[in-house]
């Protein structure tokens, strides 16, 4: 697998239900972010949880980090139709100073049905 | 506050042009990224720049493509001489620090090689 890969590929929920997204990733990191795309605009940043930190909220919004099993996941509460996108982890490997690139999964598109 | 902007949104080329796509940073931001995204797949990174420093290329294909990020003005990714496999969203993303970055995203362009 590649580094940030997503967990499920797709999703399709009803509204209201929970949705949760994982992300799986090989090497070191500094920190993990999650973004959302809608379709045909461009990424939006939802939030950022660094390799020291175990759990971050923001809003409707619950990320989880276990550096042990290098793994993520975004837990979307209460789901409404407008959540309705293509959800990216990226990861800011702990390269020693190197490139300050993000890696990106494929993502997972999720669809909420009202 | 206007976001990173990316221009143009849209930009059709035929095979052996040359494609110029430009982004703004957010203000005060002077890291710059660029991203490719194919259809179907996620983002990959293609080079982080500074003010008129190129610090990682290495995303970047060796041969028809450069970018730059004057002292003044937007960040330009060239692509010389381009072709169908070009054909992609190129996303600019902005930073005010280089490591431990939230990276804010532009809306992207969309480039077709026809």
């Amino acid at each position: 697998s590649q580094q940030g890969e997503e967990d499920p590929q797709a999703l399709s929920i009803q509204e209201g239900e929970n949705a949760t997204m994982n992300c799986s990733y090989k090497t070191s990191i500094n920190n993990l972010q999650w973004y959302r795309q809608n379709s045909g605009r461009g990424l939006v940043h939802l939030i950022l949880i660094r390799s020291n930190e175990r759990e971050k909220h923001s809003g409707r919004l619950r990320v989880t980090l276990d550096t042990s099993k290098k793994s993520s996941s975004l837990l979307i509460t209460a789901s409404r139709a407008a959540d309705t996108a293509s959800y990216f982890c990226a990861t800011d490997a702990d390269s020693g100073g190197g490139a300050d690139g993000l890696t990106f999964g494929k993502g997972t598109h999720l669809i909420i049905q009202p | 506050n206007a976001g990173v902007m990316q221009n143009p949104r849209h930009l059709v080329r035929r095979r052996g042009q040359e494609a110029r796509l430009r982004c703004s940073p957010m203000k005060g931001h002077s890291h710059v990224y660029w991203y490719r995204q194919l259809p179907e797949e996620g983002l990959k990174f293609m080079v982080y720049l500074q003010k008129e420093n190129i610090i990682d290329e290495s995303g970047m294909p060796k041969e028809r493509f450069s970018a730059e990020f004057p002292k003044e003005g937007p960040s330009i990714l060239r692509i010389q001489q381009v072709v169908r496999g070009d054909s992609a969203a190129y996303f600019c993303a902005s930073s005010i620090t280089g490591y431990y970055n939230e990276q804010f995203f532009g809306p992207g362009t969309r480039l077709t090689v026809l």
